[in-house]
């Protein structure tokens, strides 16, 4: 059964700080994989989608990379500012009628 | 191009009466995905609908809860009896019918049910 694990639950930093969320999944038949950000309340805005076909995604601040090998993909964010504040969710697209499998997320907290 | 719709944004009842959540997908997908959030969990799949069909009904609790696609409209997912613990934000998800099994997904803004 597809898990996915969200490293750390939570993480606090200071404004400008370069970081990383790491997310890694139990079956490496991962077929493409989703990064979201959801705000306390609100609904789930997508940042990058890796397709199968691809190892990394970028997006202004934004990074992520995807090893099928080994089951892990990385969210890297340059420069953080107070508004990255979020959960950021990882999502892998493997289920079995191509339903969606969400890690429990990483609550980020960029201090001004 | 309006994205997923999804009305009431905010749904309140009260234990036993029935709550219906609409989702409408992006114009032209023909596949719609729900998903149910409890408080400090993950988003969890509940159910995989093409128009007129169910796909996947795997993960929808066994009792109370239903869902339908029908051929015009929105989809419907319906949950009878309410209980507390089914307070949750229930997020709909569309794609388009691109021949592939894992076709890219798109959220609408959940609704948020609360049961008293």
């Amino acid at each position: 059964k597809q898990e996915v694990t969200q490293i750390p639950a939570a993480l606090s930093v200071p404004e400008g700080e370069n970081l990383v969320l790491n997310c890694s999944f139990t079956d490496s038949a991962i077929y493409n994989l989703q990064w979201f950000r959801q705000d306390p309340g609100k609904g789930l805005t997508s940042l990058l989608l890796i397709q199968s076909s691809q190892r990394e995604q970028t997006s202004g601040r934004l990074n992520a990379s995807l090893d099928k090998s080994s089951g892990r993909s990385t969210l890297y964010i340059a420069a953080s500012q107070p508004g990255d504040s979020a959960t950021y969710l990882c999502v892998g697209y493997g289920g079995s009628q191509g339903n969606l499998i969400f890690g429990k997320g990483t609550k980020l907290s960029v201090k001004p | 191009n309006a994205g997923v719709m999804q009305n009431p944004r905010h749904l309140v009842r009260r234990r036993g009466q029935e709550a219906r959540l609409r989702c409408s997908p992006v114009k032209g997908h023909s596949h719609v995905y729900w998903y149910r959030q409890l408080p400090e969990e993950g988003l969890k799949f509940m159910v995989y609908l093409q128009k007129e069909n169910i796909i996947d009904e795997s993960g929808m609790p066994k009792e109370r809860f239903s869902a339908e696609f029908p051929k015009e409209g929105p989809s419907i997912l319906r949950i009878q009896q309410v209980v507390r613990g089914d307070s949750a934000a229930y997020f709909c998800a569309s794609s388009p019918n691109t021949g592939g099994l894992y076709n890219e997904q798109f959220f609408g803004p959940g609704t948020r049910l609360t049961v008293l």
